[in-house]
């Protein structure tokens, strides 16, 4: 069954102290995507970053950086630096069969709680 | 500037009152998605559209519709809503290359009394 989990329903972090959101993954299709979406209190859905299965390194956007473990089907977000701002749920998902479907799996989120 | 818009943001309604949410893209894309989001569930895909007059399910189809007329409008109908059919929506549209980020509306809450 392709799954997505996120292990972690809430975590604390100090502001300007680097935080691990994690998230691991199930799927037999060769070809898949790996998406991490922010998710502040006022509702919309912000994309962060991608990784593709068959991407060689890690993936990076500014502060937030993608540990992808391929063979322990992990993928798990980095935030480096944490500010105030970055208090919100953050939701892992995968786009499984090369993306033909054009469907997101998400996992269940983890919220963020960022402490100055 | 590149968006998806969906209306209503908000709709509370009662039960078996027909109700249709609309989503419009100008981005073109091919790709276009409604999922629902509930808490401790994640989001979870209702239905999607790979292109004009071509829609699919997702993992949770059963009470609701959608059509896929023109390029830009993938509309989301409720036939006969149910309380349980209260959730926080979102439309979401992408290129063919499945692999492109996902670009969300804003989402529409809807309360079924």
């Amino acid at each position: 069954a392709q799954k997505i989990t996120q292990t972690q329903p809430g975590m604390f972090v100090q502001e300007k102290e680097a935080v691990t959101l994690d998230c691991t993954y199930d799927t037999s299709d060769p070809s898949y995507g790996l998406f991490w979406y922010k998710q502040p209190s006022s509702g919309e859905m912000i994309f962060l970053i991608y990784q593709g299965s068959y991407d060689q390194q890690n993936a990076t956007e500014g502060r937030y950086s993608l540990n992808f473990q391929k063979a322990r089907k992990s993928a798990n977000l980095v935030i480096s630096a944490s500010q105030l701002g970055d208090s919100a749920m953050y939701f892992c998902a995968m786009s499984p069969n090369g993306g033909a479907t054009n469907k997101l799996i998400f996992g269940t989120g983890t919220l963020l709680a960022v402490q100055p | 500037e590149a968006q998806v818009t969906q209306n209503p943001r908000y709709l509370i309604t009662v039960t078996g009152k027909k109700l249709t949410v609309t989503c419009s893209q100008n981005m073109n894309h091919e790709y276009m998605s409604w999922y629902r989001q509930d808490p401790g569930l994640g989001l979870r895909q209702i239905y999607y559209s790979m292109n004009v007059e071509v829609t699919d399910k997702g993992d949770v189809p059963e009470g609701y519709k959608v059509s896929r007329k023109e390029k830009r409008n993938f509309p989301l109908i409720l036939e006969s809503p149910s309380p349980n059919q209260t959730s926080l929506y979102f439309c979401a549209s992408t290129t063919r290359d499945g692999y492109n980020e996902q670009f969300f509306g804003p989402g529409t809450r809807l309360t079924v009394l």
